[in-house]
């Protein structure tokens, strides 16, 4: 039963446009989440995170929102860069509850074009 | 710098044969976890551990055991291997939230 979901499986943008990924949760224990970053032939990477007492965190060109009520939450990348093709990974955890195991979606691919 | 090593890097076994991932972690990271990726899904966990001497199973642990002797070390065996195993496996390594992986096992059973 997958608790997290990422219904776009890729998405292509323009060189310098936004980027939103999307990300739906099912179970309501998550508390904290993530999104991981992930090249061909290498682990996945950290890229932001954010907690559920927040609605929106920012790092530099990445932002998170999170709408708890709708169990939603999206990655905004702005502007968009060739290197930010990569496939990129939602994830949660139960953070209060010391449950640090990730819960992740099945992944979209971004393709920035020139 | 080097973080979560896994090796090897890729592997081709026969059906039935055994092998072990290895994993270390120079971190020294109380949580550990072996995840698989399979094409077009995200990761799933197959076993994690919460410290030295302590693991539990993940939502695929099936065909799979681990161990955890050190802080540094979560070596994933597989002993009887079937083609359902044929995936690439992450190991990773965390304090709390943040996940460090490794680089990847790419692994084929035929």
């Amino acid at each position: 039963d997958q608790q997290v979901k990422q219904n776009s499986p890729s998405l292509s943008v323009q060189e310098g446009r936004i980027s939103i990924l999307n990300c739906d949760y099912t179970n309501s224990m998550f508390d904290y989440f993530l999104w991981y970053k992930k090249y061909p032939a290498e682990g996945p990477t950290f890229l932001i995170s954010i907690s559920s007492i927040k609605d929106k965190n920012e790092d530099g060109r990445f932002t998170v929102f999170l709408n708890k009520s709708a169990k939603h939450l999206s990655l905004h990348i702005v502007p968009s860069q060739p290197g930010d093709s990569a496939v990129y990974f939602c994830a949660a955890i139960r953070y209060r509850r010391n449950d640090y195991k990730l819960s992740f979606g099945a992944g979209t691919t971004v393709t920035v074009r020139a | 710098n080097a973080g979560v090593t896994q090796t090897p890097k890729f592997r081709i076994l026969k059906i039935g044969q055994s092998m072990t991932l290895q994993c270390t972690q120079d971190m020294n990271h109380n949580y550990m976890y072996w995840y698989r990726q399979d094409p077009g899904m995200g990761l799933k966990l197959i076993y994690y551990s919460v410290g030295a001497g302590i693991t539990d199973k993940g939502e695929v642990p099936n065909g799979y055991n681990v161990s955890r002797s050190t802080t540094e070390d979560f070596p994933l065996r597989l002993e009887l291997a079937a083609p359902s195993q044929t995936s690439v496996y992450f190991c990773a390594s965390s304090y709390t939230d943040e996940a460090f992986f490794g680089q990847g096992t790419r692994l084929t059973v035929v």
